[in-house]
């Protein structure tokens, strides 16, 4: 069974803190990604990555950073945790064609 | 640019009876398409694609979804709800000559009745 693996479910975080969200795949997916799902609004795409050390931004990357150091681990970092950035985020990885898989995403909230 | 549209944010339906949640795309090339289910606190299951060929695509748990390409649309469709199928759907679309990124919708959620 393919698997994408987030660090944590829950995270409770002081605002001001800096964050670490964690994501591994064992499937030698090419891309990566981050999504931010918050309610009536969708996924929206924080940042993705289509190989070791490449990064594109996404449609809000604002307040976010990321690390691919290795094929199977894309790691989100906020840099300085904000009440805003509360919501749940999701991890997900694909082939060049294929349909994503999802981690079971990390809910954050900041507080 | 690719864009997709969940014109519905809630579908209600009847145990038994026959489900639609719609979906319209706007791509410049030829789309590849995908329907996702989201379960409360949980994270997306693909469900199925239409990548090329028949129209007519048979994913899991006794969905489907019909390709229309003049129409722009890839509807979900279910003969018959089970009140487990009570979720939220979310339609994606990518463009074949754009980039590797998908487009989700907003999604719909499905509530089926007992």
């Amino acid at each position: 069974d393919v698997k994408v693996t987030q660090s944590s479910r829950y995270l409770v975080k002081r605002t001001g803190e800096k964050v670490f969200l964690e994501c591994v795949q064992d499937m030698d997916h090419e891309n990566m990604f981050w999504y931010r799902q918050d309610p009536g609004l969708g996924l929206r795409l924080i940042y993705f990555s289509y190989d070791v050390k490449m990064k594109e931004k996404g449609d809000i990357p604002e307040g976010y950073s990321v690390s691919r150091e290795k094929k199977e681990r894309f790691s989100l970092i906020l840099e300085s945790a904000s009440t805003n950035q509360t919501s749940m985020y999701l991890c997900a990885s694909s082939l060049i064609i294929t349909e994503a898989f999802f981690g079971q995403g990390t809910r954050l909230t900041v507080v | 640019a690719q864009s997709v549209a969940q014109p519905e944010d809630q579908v209600n339906v009847a145990e038994g009876n026959p489900l639609t949640v719609k979906c319209t795309y706007s791509v410049s090339g030829n789309p590849y398409l995908f329907w996702y289910v989201q379960y409360p606190n949980r994270g997306l299951q693909f469900l199925l694609k239409y990548i090329t060929g028949d129209n007519l695509v048979k994913g899991s748990y006794g969905f489907e979804a019909e390709f229309n390409k003049s129409q722009t649309s890839f509807h979900l469709k279910k003969p018959s709800a089970l009140v487990s199928d009570s979720a939220l759907y979310f339609c994606a679309v990518r463009d074949t000559g754009g980039s590797y990124i998908p487009t989700f919708g907003r999604g719909t959620s499905l509530i089926v009745h007992p």
